[in-house]
């Protein structure tokens, strides 16, 4: 496509349960980003990928979140047992070279946990 | 850990005028610096990319400049327009591979 794609767009759900956010990248980009934005706060750095290394998950904040990227290409984003402080916008990135490179940011997927 | 700031937090100014967003951030050991900006309910539109080696960078009616010494950037919007009110957020690069945003500068172009 054309841009960096997410879904879905809006998830709501009920507190415990687990959720998983897609990530299409442009086509070509290497370096895949995960942000997170709270009502109210800046945006916040979550995991990044480059090609096939292994990432950083040290930005994760806590271990009930996991990133996953398969074939250097899509990437999903699992919440488990989400709970009500994991509402947020949650916003993919992608570039061509890690870090050093222009990002283009999805629309993000709005999450609600109840 | 490094921590950005921008200021002002709100900006509000009549159309035609140029204005300065701020950026400053405390850890200088920085791979660039980028410049974007959110519109309500949207994602971000990257505006500007400034690597660690250089100064500045222009695109159209927007300049950008870094001072990576003194841990500061900003970006300059010649003629403002009402299409420009938009929240500007600076991020820097780490050299231990994360981004990390300022909290953003709301601005507002009246007609």
């Amino acid at each position: 496509g054309a841009g960096v794609s997410q879904s879905p767009s809006n998830k709501v759900t009920e507190k415990g349960k687990d959720v998983e956010l897609r990530c299409d990248p442009i086509s070509g980009h290497t370096a895949l980003y995960w942000y997170r934005q709270s009502l109210g706060q800046g945006l916040e750095f979550l995991i990044y990928f480059q090609g096939n290394s292994a990432p950083d998950k040290s930005g994760l904040p806590s271990d009930r979140f996991s990133a996953e990227r398969t074939g250097g290409s899509v990437s999903t984003l699992t919440i488990q047992r989400t709970q009500q402080e994991d509402s947020a916008v949650y916003l993919c990135a992608s570039g061509l070279a890690g870090g050093v490179d222009e990002q283009f940011f999805g629309p993000g997927t709005r999450l609600t946990v109840l | 850990k490094q921590e950005v700031t921008q200021i002002p937090a709100a900006l509000s100014v009549p159309e035609g005028e140029n204005l300065v967003l701020n950026c400053s951030f405390t850890d200088s050991a920085i791979y660039n610096l980028q410049w974007f900006r959110q519109d309500p309910g949207k994602g971000l539109t990257s505006l500007l990319l400034i690597q660690s080696s250089q100064r500045e960078q222009t695109s159209g009616r927007l300049n950008a400049s870094l001072d990576k010494s003194s841990g500061r950037s900003t970006l300059y919007i010649a003629a403002s327009q009402p299409g420009d009110s938009a929240t500007y957020l600076c991020a820097v690069w780490n050299y231990g591979q994360n981004f990390v945003f300022g909290p953003g500068t709301r601005l507002s172009v009246l007609p």
